[in-house]
């Protein structure tokens, strides 16, 4: 069983909808990580969550420590947010534990 | 700010030769850096990790070794590639509760 779980593993929206993709640890954390990956490969940390909710723009992000679970939403989506989704959890960075990613396709 | 170069950023080599890939941190000191790889349609692994010069921790047996010559230079290398060499090989660098990733090599081993 791998130590973080992510759902759902490809996910295709209209524009405009809002999106949620959720990920499942199984491993004691100080902090979980959403990066987003382009097509090209290169990667951006999107939010560094240890509790609660964070937002930046039209994406939101919470974690829920008791549940060892979290969820990634994406407000009024755009094509432009089409990538890969990745979960990484970990105590620290050299020990991270990665989801196998959410390809997410938003169409025009 | 800090940033991360890698490079090059494609790169297609024949089985059995060399590979070196460099790594540069600008805007930091003494960063924790850390090389992933990416197989295709995998998630990342973990191959190497470094908390300070010439010191250099491996994750996974391989053909690959690192380096790190200078306090924000890691170096990945390879006497002989493998076909299973070929990935997306990603640089990373962390300092406290900040870390980012490099914009990755692309490496195909024919």
């Amino acid at each position: 069983k791998n130590e973080v779980e992510q759902s759902p593993q490809n996910l295709t929206a209209q524009e405009g909808e809002f999106i949620t993709i959720n990920c499942s640890y199984s491993v004691g954390i100080s902090a979980l990580h959403w990066l987003q990956q382009h097509p090209g490969g290169g990667i951006v940390s999107l939010f560094m969550l240890s509790s609660g909710k964070k937002k930046h723009g039209r994406l939101i992000a919470t974690i829920n420590i008791q549940e060892k679970h979290s969820s990634l939403h994406i407000t009024a989506s755009h094509p432009r947010d089409s990538a890969v989704y990745i979960c990484a959890v970990g105590n620290n960075f050299n020990k991270f534990y990665f989801g196998s990613g959410t390809k997410l396709n938003v169409k025009p | 700010s800090q940033t991360i170069h890698q490079w090059p950023a494609t790169l297609v080599q024949p089985v059995g030769s060399p590979l070196s890939l460099e790594c540069t941190v600008e805007g930091t000191s003494n960063p924790n850096l850390y090389w992933y790889r990416q197989a295709a349609g995998r998630g990342l692994q973990l191959l190497f990790y470094s908390v300070g010069i010439g010191q250099i921790s491996s994750e996974v047996p391989q053909n690959l070794s690192a380096s790190r010559p200078q306090d924000r230079q890691f170096i990945l290398s390879s006497k002989k590639l493998l076909l299973s060499d070929s990935g997306f090989y990603l640089c990373a660098w962390s300092v406290l509760d900040r870390r980012n990733f490099g914009p990755g090599t692309r490496l195909l081993v024919l």
